[in-house]
Parts: structure tokens; C-alpha cells; sequence
């Protein structure tokens, strides 16, 4: 069965730190890109970072220099570090499978959520 | 930074047709995508490469290209899709992604 799993979502202050991970099953993160999507509480979906199959990696405006994306082959697992926390970071983030053949994110994760608030 | 518009909401009776309109000067280049999101669920992806449609979605759903504005319209209407659209493409150079605002979409 093909599925993503986030975990790694917590409460955290401004100014904190907090290390999201995504394990793929079904599918190797390593043959595939990937995204990460959040959104934040009665907003709507807000692409933040991909992680393309040449190991190049985008991120959004919003979370240049502050988020790092990664991804570990050995455990098939794709992780989002995320740094300097400011309360518009608040959302559920959700890893999606960004397929390369442009048939688009057609695997989602459950979401994990972030909440940063003193 | 590159945008995606759609309008905010759209209200149809059952058994109507829904066309959720999404507009950006990319579109003409880029692949479009649709995605349902119902409350507290992971969006699904319901259109993808403009018109085609993924295994598992119902043929009510269809997508359509034209210049820079792409559709998704969903014939005959039943109160289980009701939810929020959000159409998703690339910039001029494929490298970030993009989301549209979202559709609310109303079954009456």
C-alpha cells in the first residue's frame, strides 16, 4: 500500500525549533519528488518546499532560510527542518508524493500539526 | 511571486453542473491540477495534467484548458461533493509549486 505518515508536529514558542519527518511506504522517496503543503487554521493550501529527484531543493518565500528540506534514502523518509518559528507558521503540514511525470501530488499525508505560540 | 485565481465560493442545487474557474498567466505552459479538500481531511487529487482524470474519481468530475484560465466542472452535483476546490500549477519554469485560493463549493 502506497502512504505517507507525518509526525514531528508539537506546540512551540517563537523563535523555536521543531523537526518534521514524513515515512513513505509503498514507494521510494528517492525515485520521486516531494512537497511539503500546510495550511493554516481557515486558510487555505500553501505549497512551502520540494525536494526534486537531483537533490535540488525550493522553498517558498514565506520560509526561505528559516526551513530546511531533506530526505534520508535508508528510511525512505522525507524530513522539514524548521527553524526560527514565527506564529504565521501555525498549520497542519502535510508531505505530499510530487510525481515526476507530472501526475501531480497524488499522495497525501494525514498532516502533522504545528502551533507557535507563546 | 506567481498567482493562482479562483473565486471564492460557488453554490449549485443537486444535479446541477459546478464550473470552478482558475486563472494564472503560467497556465498556458503549465500543467494544472485540482484537489478536493473536505473539513478535517488531506486534500484528494481529483484532475491532473489539465483534463485527466485519477482512478477512483467519479466521471462527474472533468477539467478543461483554455489560454490562461483552466476549469474544473462537476456535472450533475451531489451534496457529497460538497467541499473546497483548490486548483495547483507551476511557475513559467516548473521549479516551485502553486495553489489557487480555494473554492468553496455549496450544494443548496
Amino acid at each position: 500500500e502506497v502512504r505517507l505518515v507525518e509526525t514531528g508536529g508539537d506546540w512551540i514558542q517563537p523563535g523555536g525549533s521543531l523537526r518534521l519527518s514524513c515515512a513513505a511506504s509503498g514507494f521510494a522517496v528517492s525515485s520521486i519528488y516531494m512537497s511539503w503543503v500546510r495550511q493554516a487554521p481557515g486558510k487555505g493550501l500553501e505549497w512551502v518546499s520540494i525536494f526534486y529527484t537531483d537533490g535540488s531543493t525550493y522553498y517558498a518565500d514565506s520560509v526561505k532560510g528559516r526551513f530546511t528540506i531533506s530526505r534520508d534514502d535508508s528510511k525512505n523518509t522525507l524530513h522539514f527542518q524548521m527553524n526560527n518559528l514565527r506564529a504565521e507558521d501555525t498549520a497542519v503540514y502535510y508531505c505530499a508524493r510530487d510525481a515526476v511525470d507530472s501526475s501531480g501530488m497524488d499522495v497525501w499525508g494525514q498532516g502533522t500539526t504545528v502551533t507557535v505560540s507563546s | 511571486s506567481y498567482e493562482l485565481t479562483q473565486p471564492p465560493s460557488v453554490s449549485v442545487s443537486p444535479g446541477q453542473t459546478a464550473r470552478i474557474t482558475c486563472s494564472g498567466d503560467a497556465l498556458p505552459k503549465q500543467y494544472a491540477y485540482w484537489y478536493q479538500q473536505k473539513p478535517g481531511q488531506a486534500p484528494v487529487m481529483v484532475i491532473y495534467k489539465d483534463t485527466e482524470r485519477p482512478s477512483g474519481i467519479p466521471e462527474r468530475f472533468s477539467g478543461s484548458s483554455s489560454g490562461t484560465t483552466v476549469t474544473l466542472t462537476i456535472s450533475g452535483v451531489q451534496a457529497e461533493d460538497e467541499a473546497d476546490y483548490y486548483c495547483q500549477s507551476a511557475d513559467t519554469s516548473a521549479t516551485y509549486r502553486v495553489f489557487g485560493g480555494g473554492t468553496k463549493l455549496t450544494v443548496l
